[in-house]
């Protein structure tokens, strides 16, 4: 149990190109989602938590007009890199936790390989 | 904010060894996970530790939440090549997690 399904896998677009990645836990219901990214040999970077039916919230130094977050169902969230450029590549994970509220752990996707040329 | 130290960074060892790898906190939490990443994928949950003193096992890996609630550690017992990956550990709170900076273990067959 507790599946979450990122996709695309991997993105190779030009610079300028808005880029749509998307959330989906599985087999359950996920009021919370998140979003991290990855540089290579580092550890996972926390850029917002998706909360459904209201706005995300973005850490410190994450724009949130780069990044537009949209968690408009209990099962999905989708995380846009608007206007991409080669800075942004960078492997994104999203994960989520079960339920409303809880200390339960977040189960991770299998994250999104973005290059921006 | 809360800051996860973790050690070793990374550990080469030979097929069949032990491995032993901790993470501490200054803060107090309520709640230890363990992560494992293999490279290209995200990280998938190991073991979750929820009381303070609790030892819980996976198979060949164990892990303990600290009587401090400070750190925590893991065991992998008879290491094996498909052990190869980034360890982390992790807090949560109210679902939020911070991250330990991962050990990188390579098992050498």
């Amino acid at each position: 149990g507790a599946v979450v399904s990122q996709h695309p896998s991997r993105v190779i677009c030009k610079s300028g190109t808005s880029v749509k990645i998307e959330c989906r836990s599985l087999d359950f219901q996920a009021t919370t989602m998140f979003w991290y990214r990855q540089f290579p040999k580092q550890s996972l970077m926390l850029m917002a938590t998706s909360n459904e039916g209201s706005k995300a919230t973005y850490e410190q130094g994450v724009e949130k007009d780069k990044f537009l977050i949209n968690h408009a169902s209990l099962t999905l969230s989708t995380l846009t890199v608007t206007s991409a450029h080669p800075e942004d590549s960078s492997f994104y994970i999203c994960s989520a936790v079960p339920g409303r509220y809880s200390n339960q752990p977040q189960h991770f996707g299998d994250g999104t390989r973005l290059s921006i040329l | 904010g809360q800051q996860l130290n973790q050690s070793p960074q990374s550990m080469f060892i030979q097929e069949g060894e032990d491995v032993s790898m901790n993470c501490t906190s200054s803060s107090i939490f309520n709640t230890w996970l363990w992560y494992k990443q293999d490279p290209g994928e995200g990280p998938v949950l190991l073991i979750a530790l929820y009381k303070a003193g609790e030892l819980t096992s996976n198979g060949r890996l164990t892990a303990q939440f600290g009587i401090t609630r400070k750190d925590s550690f893991l065991n992998i017992s008879a290491s094996i090549p498909s052990d190869v990956g980034i360890y982390f550990c992790a807090n949560s709170n109210a679902g939020k997690s911070t991250f330990g900076d991962g050990t990188t273990l390579t098992v050498k067959p």
